[in-house]
């Protein structure tokens, strides 16, 4: 079984810029998840889908990030413009079913925002 | 909200030997699911432990186990006869039961000394 997979694995931006990140959840899978996870903590949530509607954006800072997930499967995330304080792993998880104990993690995207 | 606290930011144990990671929550739910993340230097987040909070009896997986107190809020992850690969960032997380996100602790950096 294929894993959750995201792309780029690297980017290094300048601030001001944009950037998206895109996400393919495990097959099937109904649930999906973006996290941030800035360095020297631990990943916090940014935005959560179910099928392609949206369950939890409350802490997505919504002036200049967004994300959609079109059909359901994939997901891109947006960053426009980006501030240096958005340099972090941005993460994407997937759940097969909404109250699934384990959520599948991908590698993430290391940005970095100069 | 709920909230995780890891009050040690880094640990290193002898190969061989048990260490011990410590873990606390904040909750006024009485169902809910916790966990221990690993995450080496490749970023992928890979899920080591679950603990559902209506079983009382610890989980256990191979070398790694836990000390759930539930009235305590607390949730500690032991590892038995430490391996070199075992080092990486250790994180643990909350989740609610429905469909809702992980909350996570800072992390604890886990170092194995050959």
């Amino acid at each position: 079984e294929a894993g959750v997979a995201q792309s780029p694995r690297y980017k290094i931006i300048e601030k001001r810029q944009s950037v998206a990140f895109w996400c393919n959840p495990i097959s099937g899978h109904a649930t999906l998840y973006w996290y941030q996870q800035i360095l020297g903590q631990g990943p916090k949530l940014l935005i959560q889908f179910q099928n392609n509607g949206v369950v939890d954006d409350s802490q997505l800072p919504k002036d200049r990030f967004s994300a959609e997930r079109l059909k359901g499967v994939d997901s891109t995330l947006k960053i426009q413009p980006a501030k240096l304080e958005d340099s972090a792993v941005y993460l994407c998880a997937s759940s097969l079913v909404p109250d699934s104990y384990e959520q599948y993690f991908g590698p993430g995207t290391r940005l970095t925002v100069t | 909200a709920q909230t995780v606290t890891q009050s040690q930011p880094e640990m290193s144990v002898q190969e061989a030997e048990t260490v011990t990671l410590s873990c606390t929550y904040d909750t006024s739910e009485s169902d809910y699911y916790l966990f221990w993340y690993k995450q080496p230097p490749s970023r992928q987040m890979i899920l080591v432990i679950r603990q559902e909070a209506y079983k009382q009896q610890n989980a256990t997986e191979n070398r790694f186990s836990v000390n759930f107190q539930k009235a305590a809020k607390s949730f500690s992850l032991k590892i038995s006869d430490s391996q070199l690969g075992d080092a990486a960032m250790y994180f643990c997380a909350y989740r609610n039961s429905g469909n809702t996100p992980l909350v996570f602790g800072k992390g604890t950096r886990l170092s194995v000394i050959a």
